[in-house]
């Protein structure tokens, strides 16, 4: 079974500041990996994915992601953050084979300084 | 843009009453899930569900709770006697194939 950790729970920044959060995946083959977005009060929104190929891939809000198998790694990151950035952040892993039921992190809640 | 909707947005309950959270999955979409997050936690699974059928249940998907696709656009999750410990906003999630799910805005379920 696959298990994702994201080990910061709360991450504080300044607006303007480059941000990275982290995730780390424990899976027997390639994974399916996911970031998403949670803003207070609404369901859950996808920044990116990564499927296979490119192991840099692009999402929305200009969030980027980088897979590392051999950190088994899939780290999220913004060059400036903005205010409207402050959400909860999860990350999830899916398995690529069998049933597709990903498993999600227990999230980091993202809080922007002005 | 489709989007998967559910209904109601926040339900209150007494403890003990059974409370019936609805979906509107994508049209053209084959799986279907429920998750819960109770408040300050993640996003746990509890049921998978394709094809008229349950496909995976977790743990917490115990005989407390069914899901049901009544029609060919809705999606249910029914919990019976509900307790303190349901309160939580619950998701629900579509996809058409192999690819990432779409989640509904959540209903949050408060029990009394």
């Amino acid at each position: 079974a696959q298990s994702v950790t994201q080990p910061d729970i709360h991450i504080t920044v300044s607006e303007g500041a480059s941000l990275e959060l982290r995730c780390n995946y424990s899976y027997g083959a390639t994974p399916y990996l996911f970031w998403y977005v949670q803003s207070p009060g609404q369901g859950l929104q996808l920044l990116l994915k990564y499927f296979s190929g490119d192991t840099l891939v692009q999402g929305i809000k200009g969030f980027e992601a980088e897979f590392k198998r051999s950190q088994s790694s899939f780290n999220l990151r913004k060059p400036s953050v903005h205010w409207s950035d402050a959400a909860e952040y999860f990350c999830a892993v899916g398995a690529s084979g069998g049933s597709y039921i990903p498993t999600f992190g227990r999230g980091t809640s993202l809080i922007v300084h002005p | 843009e489709p989007e998967v909707t559910q209904t109601p947005s926040h339900q209150v309950t007494q403890m003990g009453q059974e409370v019936i959270l609805r979906c509107v999955p994508i049209s053209n979409h084959l799986y279907f899930y429920w998750y819960r997050q109770i408040l300050g936690q993640k996003v746990e699974f509890l049921v998978s569900f394709y094809n008229n059928e349950i496909s995976e249940k977790s743990e917490i998907f115990d005989d407390q709770f069914s899901v049901e696709r009544p029609d060919g656009s809705n999606f249910t999750l029914k919990i019976r006697s509900t307790k303190l410990e349901d309160s939580a906003m619950y998701f629900c999630a579509s996809i058409q194939a192999y690819n990432e799910q779409f989640f509904g805005p959540g209903t949050r379920l408060t029990v009394l």
